[in-house]
């Protein structure tokens, strides 16, 4: 399989805990986003890295999240302290940089639940 | 603060039928606007996408109509089948930096 590839694809937790998401992109891909979907609503950016340089982050991402592309290829996307309001499905996408920027091709995303 | 509005918010079509689903938006900048398919428990993946130098754009049953002056397009779904029945989400970039999507449109193909 090449495509975007996310775990875990499901995580409840209890409010306050710790969660930490992977997320592995396609091989040859250098950027990678992070997105957040709720029910019913369209995914709201979050960040994005170009190789492991993280080049825009949302006011959506407070400092209870944090990304990371250590070596510019999977990512982890961490939520301190959990809250309820975090619930949500969290999308990972990744394009080729330059050319064929613009494709994003998302994983299936990770449904966290909080309780 | 929402760049990209889309209506309506679902839309029911017999099979056969045309499915229209339209998107505005604010932001001059924009230069890149696609439309992409979410089924449930699966990422959205790209239909088809325009830039603005072009008023419209087809593939297959796919068609996206754009209106720069009026800061608007539009996606055309011919022949629409129930295998349509999906999420759909227009969306807009500027200069190859970050999507912005629209809330969505839940299309009902019924057979």
């Amino acid at each position: 399989d090449t495509g975007v590839s996310q775990n875990p694809r499901h995580k409840i937790t209890k409010r306050g805990q710790n969660v930490t998401f992977r997320c592995d992109p396609i091989s040859e891909h250098n950027r990678l986003y992070w997105y957040r979907q709720t029910l019913g609503q369209g995914p709201e950016f979050l960040t994005y890295f170009q190789n492991e340089a993280q080049l825009e982050k949302s006011r959506l991402l407070s400092d209870r999240f944090s990304a990371e592309r250590p070596k510019g290829s999977f990512s982890t996307l961490e939520i301190q302290r959990t809250e309820q309001g975090d619930s949500a499905m969290y999308l990972c996408a990744s394009s080729l940089g330059t050319i064929g920027r613009e494709k994003l091709f998302f994983g299936s995303g990770t449904q966290l639940s909080v309780l | 603060q929402q760049q990209v509005k889309q209506s309506p918010q679902s839309l029911i079509v017999q099979k056969g039928g045309i499915s229209i689903i339209n998107c505005a938006y604010e932001n001059t900048a924009f230069d890149y606007f696609p439309w992409y398919q979410q089924f449930p428990g699966k990422g959205p993946a790209l239909l088809i996408a325009i830039r603005p130098d072009v008023s419209e754009k087809k593939e297959g049953r796919f068609t996206i109509s754009f209106n720069k002056s009026a800061k608007q397009f539009s996606l055309h779904i011919m022949d629409s089948q129930p295998g349509d029945s999906a999420t759909y989400f227009c969306a807009a970039m500027s200069s190859g930096s970050r999507l912005t999507f629209g809330e969505g449109t839940q299309l009902t193909v019924n057979p």
